[in-house]
C-alpha cells in the first residue's frame, strides 16, 4: 500500500498568515493527490484535485503544488473559516490512502 | 443537485454484522463510481471499498475478509456489509462520489455521514 505522510500534525496561524501543509507519498503518485478540508462534526470537502487544479467553488486563496512524492497544500492568507483538519489523499493505486490529517487553528 | 445519504443503525453488538445504505439523487450509479470510507471518533480517513459504475469492486485488503458492497441501480442504493464487527469499527461511515475531474477519479462529493457504535 501507498504510505502518506502528512506534516505538520497541527498548525496555529494567525489572520492573513500564509501556510503550507506537506504531504510525501511512499511512491510515485503521478500527481493523483487531492486536498480535503473537515471542519468539525461535518464530513470532508474537496478543495484541490490533480495536486493543483483548484475545485469549483474554492477560494482562490487554496492552492497546491507538488509532482512524484512530494507534494503541498498552500492557503495564502489564513481566515477564521479555514480552521479544520485537513487532509490529503492519493488516488493511484487502490487501497487508496489518506495522510494522517493536519488540524488548523486559528492563533 | 448531487446528494448522497448513508442510513443504517446507529449501534451494533460486537461480533455483528453491519448494514448501511446509501441513496443517492443527481447521478446514476450506472455512470458514476461511490467509494465508502469511514472515521474513528476523532481520528483520520480510511478507505474502505468502491463500487464501479460497472458493477464491479474493490476493497480495502485490510477489511476485504469482512466486507462487501453492492447495489440496487434501480433504487439509486449501494449498500455495505461488515461482519465480526468488533469496538475499533465504532466511527463515521462516508458514502462519496467518485469523479473524473481532470485526468484522473477524485471524491468530489461526500455524504453526511453515519454514525456507528459498536457496543453490548
Amino acid at each position: 500500500d501507498i504510505q502518506m505522510t502528512q506534516s505538520p500534525p497541527s498548525l496555529s496561524a494567525s489572520l492573513g498568515e500564509t501556510v503550507s501543509i506537506e504531504c510525501r507519498a511512499s511512491e510515485d503518485i503521478y500527481s493523483n493527490l487531492a486536498w480535503y478540508q473537515q471542519k468539525s462534526g461535518k464530513s470532508p470537502q474537496l478543495l484541490i484535485y490533480y495536486a493543483s487544479s483548484l475545485q469549483d467553488g474554492v477560494p482562490s486563496r487554496f492552492s497546491g503544488s507538488g509532482s512524484g512524492t512530494q507534494y503541498s497544500l498552500k492557503i495564502s492568507g489564513m481566515q477564521p473559516e479555514d480552521e479544520g483538519v485537513y487532509y490529503c489523499l492519493q488516488g493511484s493505486k487502490y487501497p487508496y490512502t489518506f495522510g494522517a490529517g493536519t488540524k488548523l487553528e486559528l492563533k | 443537485q448531487v446528494q448522497l445519504k448513508e442510513s443504517g443503525p446507529g449501534l451494533v453488538q460486537p461480533s455483528q454484522t453491519l448494514s448501511l445504505t446509501c441513496t443517492v439523487s443527481g447521478f446514476s450509479l450506472t455512470s458514476y463510481n461511490v467509494h465508502w470510507v469511514r472515521q474513528p471518533p476523532g481520528k483520520g480517513l480510511e478507505w474502505m471499498g468502491r463500487m464501479r459504475y460497472n458493477g464491479d469492486t474493490s476493497y480495502n485488503s485490510a477489511l476485504k475478509s469482512r466486507l462487501s458492497i453492492s447495489r440496487d441501480t434501480s433504487k439509486n442504493q449501494v449498500f455495505l456489509k461488515m461482519n465480526s464487527l468488533q469496538t475499533d469499527d465504532t466511527g463515521t461511515y462516508y458514502c462519496t462520489r467518485d469523479n473524473l475531474l481532470g485526468y484522473n477519479y477524485v471524491m468530489d462529493a461526500w455524504g453526511q455521514g453515519a454514525s456507528v457504535t459498536v457496543s453490548s
